[in-house]
């Protein structure tokens, strides 16, 4: 298993121009994630994914829309791209518990990243 | 709502040294806690994780224990390695949230030969 991958590795792009980040899990996994990563603020969420068709916000999501089509692939866009998107995107899936009410004990899994940096 | 504050880095220590790296909560209903650590250059993995009070994570010789009365999750190692170089972050999720993890801001541990 490849676990989580991240297309592509590293981008430069020009404020204004858009792109799309593609992350895609091979655990069959319901549940994912995109977070972005920036010095002394540790990972803060974007938008994540409870199964196929679905999408949801997270801490930060301005500036950024987000598609599950198929269970496996989670991509995150940027429509207009800004210098404050400069960061590095970390993808992320995982399993849950059958059980809702259950404490979350689930673990995350995480892809290798991509850094993006806006000029 | 949740946060995470965890020791400020970075954190430089020679091998074979004891390593802590504190770790305290506030979070709204009972979470599960995370260590994660991300080595140079790759993605975050699992290091360790507890579910409830006085529960003890452990693997490769780091351990922590979920105190709810000090709402803290402080990692340690007795003997640290060169090869445990690198960032340590502490996380939370809470259950309804879509396992969302809320993330401290890491501490950058290097370990000198």
């Amino acid at each position: 298993n490849a676990g989580v991958t991240q297309t592509p590795k590293f981008r430069v792009l020009k404020t204004g121009q858009s792109m799309t980040l593609l992350c895609a899990q091979d655990m069959n996994h319901e549940y994912m994630y995109w977070y972005r990563q920036d010095p002394g603020m540790g990972l803060r969420l974007i938008h994540y994914s409870v199964g196929e068709g679905t999408t949801a916000k997270g801490e930060v999501p301005d500036g950024y829309n987000v598609s599950r089509l198929k269970k496996q692939n989670f991509l995150l866009g940027l429509e207009s791209a800004a210098p404050s998107q400069t960061s590095v995107y970390f993808c992320a899936s995982s399993y849950p518990s059958a059980r809702q009410s259950f404490p979350s004990t689930d673990t995350q899994y995480f892809g290798p990243g991509t850094r993006l940096t806006v000029l | 709502g949740n946060s995470v504050t965890q020791m400020e880095g970075p954190v430089t220590l020679s091998e074979e040294a004891f390593l802590t790296i504190n770790c305290t909560y506030t979070a709204t209903g009972y979470p599960s806690l995370f260590w994660y650590v991300q080595y140079p250059g790759e993605g975050l993995q699992l290091l360790l994780k507890a579910t409830k009070a006085d529960d003890k994570g452990s693997n490769k010789g780091f351990e922590a224990t979920y105190r709810k009365e000090t709402t803290s999750f402080h990692l340690e190692k007795g003997s640290v390695q060169v090869s445990d170089s690198a960032v340590y972050f502490c996380a939370l999720s809470v259950s309804g949230s879509a396992r969302q993890l809320t993330f401290g801001s890491g501490t950058q541990l290097t370990v000198l030969p």
